[in-house]
């Protein structure tokens, strides 16, 4: 495993609150990623980043926003919940972007009410 | 837009039987490719990744990549019950600032003893 932990595992959480998930990685990787999964829709990305305080966008970012101030730490931000952002968030870390592996963390599930 | 398909299932194989799942992609300048299992309420985490035209062979498990069709699969051979889970494949995509990975929606894989 990778030693990637997730906060908070479970949350649920009313319309129009700011949520902020944290992933926290043990092995220096890189590069860190946050995907939700839906289903019917699989993974899909949401930002990245590529080094500390360097950061992109994926497919689906809109809503979302992310800070990376060590590599160890990779914060996803919804700024006003949605219902529509209820979803599973997995962060992922990897050594070399897109040709490499991607290892996963354990997952959060998020209830917007 | 750049594309995974997969058959989503599921797919039910006997015990001791060869499952075979399948995957085509869009992006013809696509260079890697890798291979998840995802079990219910779980992570995904890396099967397979294979990067040349050809197989490749690990353990019970055999990636296959066609880089003229678009097309890349996945052997399982001697099916278990344990083998039963989701099967994600994944193409690096080189839009963006960095690769990353496009996911498909994954194929449902059910081994019955």
């Amino acid at each position: 495993d990778a030693g990637i932990t997730q906060s908070p595992r479970h949350k649920v959480t009313e319309t129009g609150t700011p949520v902020t998930l944290r992933c926290h990685q043990t092995e220096n990787h890189r590069y860190m990623y946050w995907y939700r999964q839906d289903p019917g829709h699989g993974l899909r990305l949401i930002h990245y980043s590529y080094g500390v305080k360097d950061t992109d966008k994926g497919e689906v970012s809109d809503g979302y926003s992310v800070s990376r101030s060590k590599t160890e730490d990779f914060l996803l931000t919804l700024e006003s919940a949605t219902s529509s952002q209820t979803s599973v968030y997995f962060c992922a870390t990897g050594t070399s972007g897109g040709a490499d592996t991607q290892y996963f963390g354990p997952g959060t599930r998020l209830t917007v009410l | 837009q750049k594309e995974v398909e997969q058959n989503s299932g599921p797919l039910s194989v006997p015990e001791g039987a060869i499952a075979s799942l399948n995957c085509t992609y869009s992006d013809r300048g696509s260079q890697s490719f890798f291979w998840y299992r995802q079990y219910s309420g779980k992570s995904p985490e890396l099967i397979m990744s294979i990067y040349s035209n050809g197989d490749k062979e690990d353990g019970r498990f055999t990636a296959q990549l066609n880089k003229a069709s678009q097309y890349v699969s996945l052997l399982i051979r001697d099916s278990q019950p344990s083998d039963s889970a989701t099967y994600l494949c994944a193409v690096t995509n080189y839009g963006g600032s960095q690769g990353n990975l496009i996911f498909g929606k994954g194929t449902k894989l059910s081994v019955k003893p």
